[in-house]
């Protein structure tokens, strides 16, 4: 079984401009994280989808930040503008859900970005 | 709202010497609780888990039991391996929704 997928695994960017990050679920799982990892620190959780839609958004920064995930598969993280706080590991995960029960999340390997 | 605090590492420990890394959390409610563990250059895999009070979760060696009096969930491992350096992070989940986790631990083992 493949698993979550993610892309690009590094970027490099300055400050100020935007970036994009990609992330393709396991096949069949429903619900889909994107976790922000500063260094030295544990994962915190941006947006959580499930399908199409949005569970929770929270602890998204909506001034800069958004995501999408248009047929409830794929997904795009989007950062616009960049600052340098932003600096971070983006992880992207899936799980599996069977009538009420949302089941573990696996992790994708994550994308490295850096803003100078 | 929900918190996990873990002990701070870096943990150094030889070869067959004994784990314990602490966790400890705040959750109304009855929380799911994980280990999870991070490999040098890899992903986030999950270690182990605990979805009730009193559960033991465990796998490859670790094992940790969900304790609902002192709200904690520490991780032990009776004999350490050079391949058991990673960072370990505790986390719990309500209703398997976001995960909540704790700063993470470094373990370094010695040969």
């Amino acid at each position: 079984e493949a698993g979550v997928a993610q892309s690009p695994r590094y970027k490099i960017i300055e400050k100020r401009q935007s970036v994009a990050f990609w992330c393709n679920p396991i096949s069949g799982h429903a619900t889909l994280y994107w976790y922000q990892q500063i260094l030295g620190q544990g994962p915190k959780l941006l947006i959580q989808f499930q399908n199409n839609g949005v569970v929770d958004d929270s602890q998204l920064p909506k001034d800069r930040f958004s995501a999408e995930r248009l047929k409830g598969v794929d997904s795009t993280l989007k950062i616009q503008p960049a600052k340098l706080e932003d600096s971070a590991v983006y992880l992207c995960a899936s799980s599996l859900v069977k009538g009420l029960t949302i089941y573990e999340q696996y992790f994708g390997p994550g994308t490295r970005l850096t803003v100078t | 709202g929900d918190s996990v605090t873990q002990m701070e590492g870096p943990v150094t420990l030889s070869e067959e010497a004994f784990l314990t890394i602490n966790c400890t959390y705040t959750a109304t409610g009855y929380p799911s609780l994980f280990w999870y563990v991070q490999y040098p250059g890899e992903g986030l895999q999950l270690l182990l888990k605990a979805t009730k009070a009193d559960d033991k979760g465990s796998n490859k060696g670790f094992e940790a039991t969900y304790r609902k009096e002192t709200t904690s969930f520490h991780l032990e491992k009776g004999s350490v391996q050079v391949s058991d350096s990673a960072v370990y992070f505790c986390a719990l989940s309500r209703y398997g929704n976001k995960l909540v986790f704790g700063a993470g631990t470094i373990l370094r083992v010695k040969s």
